[in-house]
């Protein structure tokens, strides 16, 4: 059983459109919530993260929306460029406590940027 | 900030030998590491989570014996891949989080690119 659900698995944009990439998830004990970037043969780069008690997170051309009720959340590139064609992931951590504190993993969206 | 390191970044070994891979944190010390897999075009998978002096707690169906990990100091943990066969071959990435208490975020190595042959 998937407990974080990603998509879609593939998008392709334009240079200077929106990539939406969405997570839905099923344990409401989840309280992190963040996206990597990954490029090919590399590890992924923790992009921006959001906590449940906010509905919204920007840092730069990312934003994170985050919908409690509907345990969605997704992340938005606004213009996007071509150098952010990568593989994205989003994550939840479970609720474990201290340091036994772990990520579930969605299972990745491919992101081309077209010039 | 938060760099994590791996070392080797790619290696090849012959079946049956063993493999040692690091992983450090530069810049934080961290009480927890973690070590994932991930096949080609597939998500990262958790292997073990790592607590700085003290045995690490593998996932579910991970083979302890044959993946051993220590976790010597709060900037180090190594992963040995003992009598590798090419099904072990992939994409081994470790991670760790920054705070001698449990926090949130994870900061990802470069990862270790393994082929048995």
């Amino acid at each position: 059983q998937q407990q974080v659900k990603q998509s879609p698995q593939s998008l392709i944009v334009q240079k200077g459109g929106i990539s939406i990439i969405n997570c839905a998830y099923e344990n409401t004990a989840f309280d992190y919530f963040p996206w990597y970037q990954q490029f090919p043969g590399k590890g992924p780069a923790l992009l921006i993260a959001i906590r449940p008690d906010v509905s919204e997170k920007k840092e730069g051309r990312f934003t994170i929306s985050f919908n409690k009720s509907a345990k969605q959340f997704s992340l938005h590139i606004m213009d996007s460029q071509p150098g952010d064609s990568a593989t994205y992931f989003c994550a939840a951590s479970s609720p474990h406590a201290g340091n036994n504190r772990k990520l579930i993993w969605g299972l990745g969206t491919s992101l081309a940027v077209n010039p | 900030g938060a760099v994590v390191s791996q070392h080797p970044s790619w290696v090849i070994c012959k079946s049956g030998t063993s493999v040692k891979i690091e992983c450090r944190s530069l810049d934080f010390q961290a009480t927890t590491m973690f070590w994932y897999r991930q096949f080609p075009k597939q998500s990262l998978m958790l292997m073990a989570t790592s607590n700085e002096g003290s045995k690490a707690t593998y996932e579910q169906g991970v083979e302890k014996d044959k993946f051993l990990i220590n976790h010597a100091s709060l900037t180090l943990s190594t992963l040995t891949v003992t009598s590798a066969h090419p099904e072990d071959s992939s994409f081994y990435i470790c991670s760790a989080r920054p705070g001698l208490a449990g926090g949130y975020e994870q900061y990802f190595g470069p990862g270790t690119r393994l082929t048995v042959t």
